[in-house]
């Protein structure tokens, strides 16, 4: 499994863009990379997956850079209830013998208003 | 509902009395995990099951044993707690069709939180 390294926390105000950045240098030629959201007390819920260039839903955006060796999440217009620790975790797109999947400590998320 | 329920949800106890920790998913998952959160670091795997009778350890296993009798639940066992396994315990689930990362998703269920004194 792919390490990942993100910052520990990021503080923004409300209507703000924030963009995350995850850097995987080691990422296989078959690993996905995945977003996932965690508030206080709760399981970590997904936000959003690609392989490659750029995906949107309609709770976020990932960008990913034809090297593969860092991910970009990028919260538009954020509120004090996206106000949570974020997740990069990478993994791979084939099944095999290895699914180990430890998040590491995330980003720590601070909107204010 | 589609879920992943988690008993007990809080559980004080003391070192060395056996404890269960159960996790039941409805939605016929193959993968089923178990992770323990403690601040500063992350979410760690315990340990993970990609199907009946097939568990694997994960990056944490020491002091854990977990079961796959049944495709639904995944019990996660502590045969003598001792106080670093105080911590907030996660099971979570995930569908393995169509290769394990395709799925994009691991549901989790709503946490147990341990103490043991």
């Amino acid at each position: 499994l792919a390490k990942t390294t993100q910052p520990i926390s990021m503080d923004s105000y409300e209507g703000q863009e924030v963009n995350i950045t995850c850097s995987h240098n080691n990422i296989a030629t078959n690993d996905y990379i995945t977003w996932y959201q965690q508030f206080p007390s709760q399981g970590p819920r997904f936000i959003i997956q690609g392989y490659k260039t750029k995906v949107t839903n309609e709770v976020a955006s990932l960008f990913i850079p034809a090297d593969r060796k860092s991910s970009t999440l990028s919260l538009p217009r954020v509120s004090l209830s996206d106000t949570a620790v974020y997740y990069c975790l990478v993994g791979d797109g084939e099944i095999s013998n290895d699914y180990k999947l430890s998040f590491g400590a995330g980003t720590t998320v601070t909107v204010r208003a | 509902e589609a879920q992943v329920t988690q008993n007990p949800r809080y559980l004080i106890t003391v070192t060395g009395k056996k404890l269960t920790v159960t996790c039941s998913q409805n939605m016929n998952h193959e993968y089923m995990s178990w992770y323990r959160q403690d601040p500063g670091l992350g979410l760690r795997q315990i340990y993970y099951s990609m199907n009946v009778e097939v568990t694997d350890k994960g990056d944490v296993p020491e002091g854990y044993k977990v079961s796959r009798k049944e495709k639904r639940n995944f019990p996660l066992i502590l045969e003598s707690p001792s106080p670093n396994q105080t911590s907030l315990y996660f099971c979570a689930s995930s569908p393995l069709a169509g290769g394990f990362a395709n799925t994009g998703e691991l549901f989790f269920g709503e946490g147990s939180r341990l103490t043991v004194l």
